[in-house]
């Protein structure tokens, strides 16, 4: 049980570009989802808190119109980096929130390239 | 305010032998604490979790770790190292249980023969 998906596991877009990436729990319910960056051999930057059917709460210094986070139903949340540039390069991770509030359940990633 | 720190980037164990991995937090009210996996390429796999229970926590694959309040420390032990030990580790932090967790910087285990 518990698992999360994404999709897809690696992109590569032209700068100038919007990317989607999907993230879903396959067999639960998920009212918060989490995105999280990861640049290389760095950890993990928490980019904005999800919740079904209301806004994205984004972390500072993260650009809310740049990463568009959509969670319209309990399963599957997304995320669009809007006119993508080289420095969006990243590796981009979701976890979905469990039963406690402290649990999540990560997602495999989602490597972008953006040239 | 919530923090972790993982002393050494890099650790480098031959199989069979010990494997420690160090984490301190810092937090304003009672921690839960977490131990990732993570192999190249991948998302985090949990491997423990301390939430206010047991001190000595066991997980998957043979690791354990103990929550020490006084030495604000959560490290992560395995008595014999495999070579499928081999990946980047991730201690975590969440406030009172709450859902938001900080990632310490990670350390890279290395096992070699």
């Amino acid at each position: 049980g518990a698992v999360v998906s994404q999709h897809p596991s690696r992109v590569i877009c032209k700068s100038g570009t919007s990317v989607k990436i999907e993230c879903r729990s396959l067999d639960f319910q998920a009212t918060t989802m989490f995105w999280y960056r990861q640049f290389p051999k760095q950890s993990l930057m928490l980019m904005a808190t999800s919740n079904e059917g209301s806004k994205a709460t984004y972390e500072q210094g993260v650009e809310k119109d740049k990463f568009l986070i959509n969670h319209a139903s309990l399963t599957l949340s997304t995320l669009t980096v809007t006119s993508a540039h080289p420095e969006d390069s990243s590796f981009y991770i979701c976890s979905a929130g469990g039963r406690h509030s402290y649990e999540q359940y990560f997602g495999p990633g989602t490597r972008l390239t953006v040239t | 305010a919530q923090s972790v720190t993982q002393l050494g980037s890099h650790v480098s164990v031959s199989e069979g032998a010990l494997v420690l991995l160090r984490c301190n937090y810092s937090s304003s009210v009672p921690p839960y604490l977490f131990w990732y996996v993570q192999y190249p390429n991948q998302g985090l796999q949990l491997l423990l979790k301390y939430t206010s229970a047991a001190t000595l926590v066991k997980g998957i694959n043979g690791f354990e770790a103990e929550f020490k309040k006084s030495e604000t420390s959560f490290h992560l032990t395995k008595p014999s190292a495999h070579m499928s030990d081999a990946a980047e580790y991730f201690c975590a932090v969440s406030e009172g249980g709450g859902n938001k967790l900080t990632f310490g910087t990670g350390t890279q285990l290395k096992v070699e023969l």
